[in-house]
């Protein structure tokens, strides 16, 4: 089975404090994403990547960044975190290529911003 | 723009047979997928159809209807355990998925 991991499942920060979120999957996939997932709307997709040391911004990457310097591990990072941050991070991964693979998501990190 | 469709709430009665419509409008279109997610869980995968008809998994189907922008996902033999929110997203032609905002469904006795 597809094993993605996260980090923390819960985690308070400071406003203006840097965070990193941290994502690991098993299945030797070449595709990892960053979501957020907030009441009322769809996933939205922060970052991806399609490879080793390779980021492509998504729909709001706006004050944050990413880091994937090995296959297994991509991590999400805000600078300098902020209220407006406060949401729930999913991170997914999926088979490269252009077919439909389905994406596998991890549990989630659930991230306040005070 | 890009749109994907869902109702934000349905109420099914447990041993019935509910439907979950998502209507989308996407540049260009290379699947549809329906993923189910407990509250506080991750979405998992449920059904992929890329072709026009029906795919049927157990008690759960997908249908897709790519010249009307439409798919449904049919439940069968409602459960308790059915009460989640399920999540339309489509592949666009640069192979991203966009997501609706899902629908609840809550199960009742």
């Amino acid at each position: 089975d597809v094993k993605v991991t996260q980090s923390s499942r819960y985690l308070v920060k400071r406003t203006g404090e840097k965070v990193f979120l941290e994502c690991v999957q098993d299945m030797d996939h070449e595709n990892m994403f960053w979501y957020r997932q907030d009441p009322g709307l769809g996933l939205r997709l922060i970052y991806f990547s399609y490879d080793v040391k390779m980021k492509e911004k998504g729909d709001i990457p706006e004050g944050y960044s990413v880091s994937r310097e090995k296959k297994e591990r991509f991590s999400l990072i805000l600078e300098s975190a902020s209220t407006n941050q406060t949401s729930m991070y999913l991170c997914a991964s999926s088979l490269g290529g252009t077919e439909a693979y389905e994406q596998y998501f991890g549990p989630g990190t659930r991230l306040t911003v005070t | 723009g890009q749109n994907i469709d869902q109702p934000t709430e349905m109420t099914a009665t447990e041993g019935a047979i509910v439907q979950i419509n998502c209507t989308y409008q996407t540049s260009g279109f290379n699947g549809l997928f329906w993923y189910q997610q407990h509250a506080g869980e991750a979405p998992t995968f449920l059904s992929y159809n890329v072709l026009d008809g029906l795919e049927e998994k157990g008690r759960f189907s997908s249908f897709l209807s790519r010249s009307k922008g439409y798919s449904y996902l049919l439940l069968k033999e409602l459960q308790m355990k059915d009460s989640a929110s399920y999540l339309c997203a489509v592949k666009d032609s640069n192979y991203q998925l966009i997501w609706g905002a899902g629908t609840k469904l809550i199960i009742k006795p």
